[in-house]
């Protein structure tokens, strides 16, 4: 698509609960990334996908935290038992990242879904 | 990892105002972007400037990636400007996402 779409836009889960949080990301992207915003924070990386594979998960915080990557497009975020410090934006974005030409290329956020565990 | 600083915190300025946000970045990067989040939190590409002076509209950058920088000027601020700046990063080495700097909070009052 045109842009980096994310959903849903906001998600109310109740502590101990699963959550899902999809990305779709621009079409012929190979690149997409999570962050994720605490209120009033900077964003704070979570994983990077090239292609299907994930070479940097390191910004994961827990093992509550997965994500996968399908067809080298839609990317879904599972967060397992959710916490109350799990509330937060989840940001996705995408760019032609490769090897070859070493992110010299910009990125593209989604507008994110504003996650609130209660 | 690469470390960005932003300065300053926080700015408040005047409808019509001009002003310079500067980023400082500790090691040699690929890539640097300027973001401005607006207050519904969409994170806006203003410029991918890894090096050189970019112009938009009332906006333009300039990175000395020699000297490890980047400013970016807002000349006759509006309302709408008000939101976040961010810096980002990708650094040179092997380094496969971007880092973020903590950010300029801009205020513009009429």
């Amino acid at each position: 698509g045109a842009g980096v779409s994310q959903s849903p836009s906001n998600k109310v889960t109740e502590k101990g609960k699963d959550v899902e949080l999809r990305c779709d990301p621009i079409s012929g992207h190979t690149a997409l990334y999570w962050y994720r915003q605490s209120l009033g924070q900077g964003l704070e990386f979570l994983i990077y996908f090239q292609g299907n594979s994930a070479p940097d998960k390191s910004g994961l915080p827990s093992d509550r935290f997965s994500a996968e990557r399908t067809g080298g497009s839609v990317s879904t975020l599972t967060i397992q038992r959710t916490q109350q410090e799990d509330s937060a934006v989840y940001l996705c974005a995408s760019s032609l990242f490769s090897v070859l030409n070493r992110g010299r290329d910009g990125y593209t956020f989604g507008s994110g879904t504003r996650l609130t565990v209660v | 990892g690469i470390q960005v600083e932003q300065s300053p915190p926080d700015l408040i300025l005047q409808e019509g105002a001009n002003s310079t946000l500067r980023c400082n970045f500790s090691d040699s990067v690929n890539n640097l972007q300027w973001f401005h989040q607006n207050p519904w939190g969409q994170l806006i590409n203003l410029f991918y400037i890894p090096s050189g002076t970019k112009q938009n509209g009332r906006l333009s950058a300039t990175t000395v990636a020699t000297e490890r920088y980047s400013l970016l000027y807002i000349s006759s601020s509006q309302t709408t400007d008000s939101g976040v700046y961010f810096c980002a990063v990708l650094g040179a080495g092997t380094a496969s996402k971007l880092t973020f700097g903590t950010g300029t909070r801009l205020q513009v009052t009429l």
